[in-house]
């Protein structure tokens, strides 16, 4: 299995532009997450879906942030607008519903200048 | 409700050196507890996990952690450090739901 796939690896954008980060799960993983990492935060878990559904969105830090997941081989995060906060390493992480190990993708650097 | 505690954001040893980096879980139900390794520019990987069998869990790259109820620990373990792995560690408890609980990293430096 080609892991946890996401894209881009690295973006940098001009505040207020919108970003959108792109993950695919594993496949048959029913479960993914999106997390942000800061020297300054350490690990935040943003928002986790179950079979394609929100469950927990409770770290997603404003309204200029979005996630979906269309379907169980996609999710996109967006950011709109972006600011230069919000400049992190952005991974998107998959598991099977219940299951117990969590899967990393390789994160996307963002950088908003 | 759950979260993991990491003494020492830094920890240093020389190369061959015992490596121990420790992990304090808080947890109301009986946890399945997580390392998971990050090594610079990349995503985490498991290290090792408990999930309620033996307590002393075996993991890759000759680390090892063990599960003690009674102190509440998950303290990872490596008998001789090598340079390969001077990365960052996390510590991770995961509830009967989905949610994981991570710690806020060690780094580790193996100086030759």
């Amino acid at each position: 299995d080609a892991g946890v796939i996401q894209s881009p690896r690295h973006e940098v954008t001009e505040m207020g532009q919108e970003v959108t980060l792109r993950c695919k799960p594993i496949s048959g993983h029913n479960s993914l997450f999106w997390y942000r990492q800061t020297m300054m935060r350490g690990l935040e878990l943003l928002i986790y879906f179950n079979n394609n559904v929100p469950i927990d969105d409770s770290g997603m830090p404003e309204d200029r942030f979005s996630a979906k997941m269309p379907n169980a081989s996609f999710s996109t995060l967006k950011i709109q607008p972006s600011e230069p906060r919000d400049s992190a390493v952005y991974f998107c992480a998959s598991s099977q519903q219940g299951g117990e190990t969590q899967y990393f993708g390789p994160g996307t650097r963002l950088l908003v200048l | 409700a759950q979260s993991v505690t990491q003494l020492g954001s830094h920890v240093s040893v020389s190369e061959g050196a015992l490596v121990l980096l420790r992990c304090n879980y808080s947890s109301s139900v009986p946890p399945y507890l997580f390392w998971y390794v990050q090594y610079p520019n990349q995503g985490l990987q498991l290290l090792l996990k408990y999930t309620s069998a033996a307590t002393l869990v075996k993991g890759i790259n000759g680390f090892e952690a063990e599960f003690k109820k009674s102190e509440t620990s998950f303290h990872l373990t490596k008998p001789s450090a090598h340079m390969s792995d001077a990365a960052e560690y996390f510590c991770a408890v995961k509830n009967t739901g989905n949610q994981f609980y991570f710690g806020t990293g060690t780094s580790l430096t193996v100086i030759p």
